[in-house]
């Protein structure tokens, strides 16, 4: 089945530090691949998004690379603020069976401090 | 974007009580939702597709019985948690695509968090 594996948490950084969250996938088919932020007492909010091999998704100083050879869509910021501290979750859409179902990783706590 | 709410965003209840948790999509129309349940420190687990004018998909594992879901309107699904028990206490939320296609973004509810006493 497919399943979605991303690093533990917490992440801990200072404010304009880079930051990468690590997602790596098993996936029958060719999936698409999100990243969804959970900002603390919201829900969850489509950060990006790609669709196929080697697309970029990118939003608010954040991206992430479609890799098919390695199977990772790793999220990336250049310069972290305090307000993007939230939860990141990685996931896949299969479309086996159609519809939008999604798996999920476990998440990955970010705190950003001064 | 588009809107999901979800009510009520927290439940008490007594053991053997059964619980009542609605979606709604604010802005558009979803002829599927999804419910999952998240486990603290832990992912999503997809539970149900919920499916506008037919019956609910469920995922392995998952009681049809225990988890009711109604998908009456083209704009609001509910799951019942039948006879609820501690074990059930954990965040329940709900999702909505916009579109058909698979590619298309899904626009998710705060939760519900329940707590069976």
């Amino acid at each position: 089945g497919n399943s979605v594996t991303q690093m533990e948490g917490p992440v801990t950084l200072s404010e304009e530090a880079f930051l990468t969250i690590n997602c790596t996938y098993t996936a029958t088919g060719y999936p698409s691949l999100f990243w969804y932020v959970q900002y603390p007492g919201e829900g969850l909010q489509l950060l990006l998004k790609a669709t196929k091999a080697d697309d970029k998704g990118s939003n608010k100083g954040f991206e992430a690379t479609y890799r098919k050879e390695t199977t990772s869509f790793h999220l990336e910021k250049g310069s972290v603020q305090v307000s993007d501290s939230a939860v990141y979750f990685c996931a896949l859409s299969d479309y086996s069976g159609g519809g939008n179902k999604l798996t999920f990783g476990t998440g990955t706590q970010l705190k950003v401090e001064l | 974007g588009a809107v999901v709410s979800q009510h009520p965003s927290w439940v008490i209840c007594k053991s053997g009580t059964s619980v009542k948790i609605e979606c709604r999509s604010l802005d558009f129309q979803a002829t599927t939702m999804f419910w999952y349940r998240q486990f603290p420190k832990q992912s999503l687990m997809l539970m149900a597709t919920s499916n506008e004018g037919s019956k609910a998909t469920y995922e392995q594992g998952v009681e049809k019985d225990k988890f009711l879901i109604n998908h009456a309107s083209l704009t609001l699904s509910t799951l019942t948690v039948t006879s609820a028990h501690p074990e059930d206490s954990s965040f329940y939320i709900c999702s909505a695509p916009l579109g058909l296609a698979g590619y298309n973004e899904q626009f998710f509810g705060p939760g519900t968090r329940l707590t069976v006493l």
